[in-house]
């Protein structure tokens, strides 16, 4: 069984303050994705990475980085979090253009 | 650019009804189209992928490249069907091709 695994399931933080999310995957999978899931807007993707060290920015890329120094591990960055980054995040990964494997998701609040 | 609409953010049936999610994409090659579902305080999952052309739990889809559509249908719902289903989009080929990108879903209430 496939398993992505995110690193945390809840976390609150202040506004400002520098946040890092990080996915965990362990199947080998060379693409990578963070997307944030918001009610009436469906999952709208941040960043996704095709390989170590590559990444190419989604939709909504403004306020987050990535990093992908290891083929398993992608973190998304925000580099100073703000009360509209309150959200859930979800982090996918995926085998060439097959099946994507999720996450449990990380809700943050940002206060 | 590639986008996923799916017109309909809530639809409600009653149980033993037929359904239908509809599913429009924009794409300028050849896409991969998906069918996500999330059940209540479950992580995301496939339902099923176009390339495969099975049914899994009653559902089926059925691309049309001439409309660009990838609508979701079962003839009979059941109430355990209740949920958000979400139609993705791939490219193929390799590298950036392969961002997947999603629509912003429709939450399926199947009443008793």
């Amino acid at each position: 069984d496939v398993k992505v695994t995110q690193s945390s399931r809840y976390l609150v933080k202040r506004t400002g303050e520098k946040v890092f999310l990080e996915c965990v995957q362990d199947m080998d999978h060379e693409n990578m994705f963070w997307y944030r899931q918001d009610p009436g807007l469906g999952l709208r993707l941040i960043y996704f990475s095709y390989d170590v060290k590559m990444k190419e920015k989604g939709d909504i890329p403004e306020g987050y980085s990535v990093s992908r120094e290891k083929k398993e591990r992608f973190s998304l960055i925000l580099e100073s979090a703000s009360t509209n980054q309150t959200s859930m995040y979800l982090c996918a990964s995926r085998f060439l253009s097959t099946e994507a494997f999720f996450g449990q998701g990380t809700r943050l609040t940002v206060v | 650019a590639q986008r996923v609409t799916q017109p309909e953010k809530l639809l409600s049936v009653f149980k033993g009804a037929p359904v239908e999610l509809k599913c429009n994409y924009s794409y300028s090659g050849s896409p991969e189209l998906f069918w996500y579902v999330q059940y209540s305080r479950q992580r995301l999952q496939l339902l099923l992928r176009h390339i495969s052309r099975e049914s899994i739990k009653g559902f089926t889809a059925d691309l049309n490249k001439g409309e660009t559509s990838f609508h979701l249908k079962k003839p009979f719902a059941q109430e355990e069907d209740s949920a958000m289903y979400y139609c993705a989009l791939s490219g193929r080929g390799g590298g950036s091709n392969y961002k997947l990108t999603f629509g912003k879903g429709t939450l399926l209430t199947v009443n008793p």
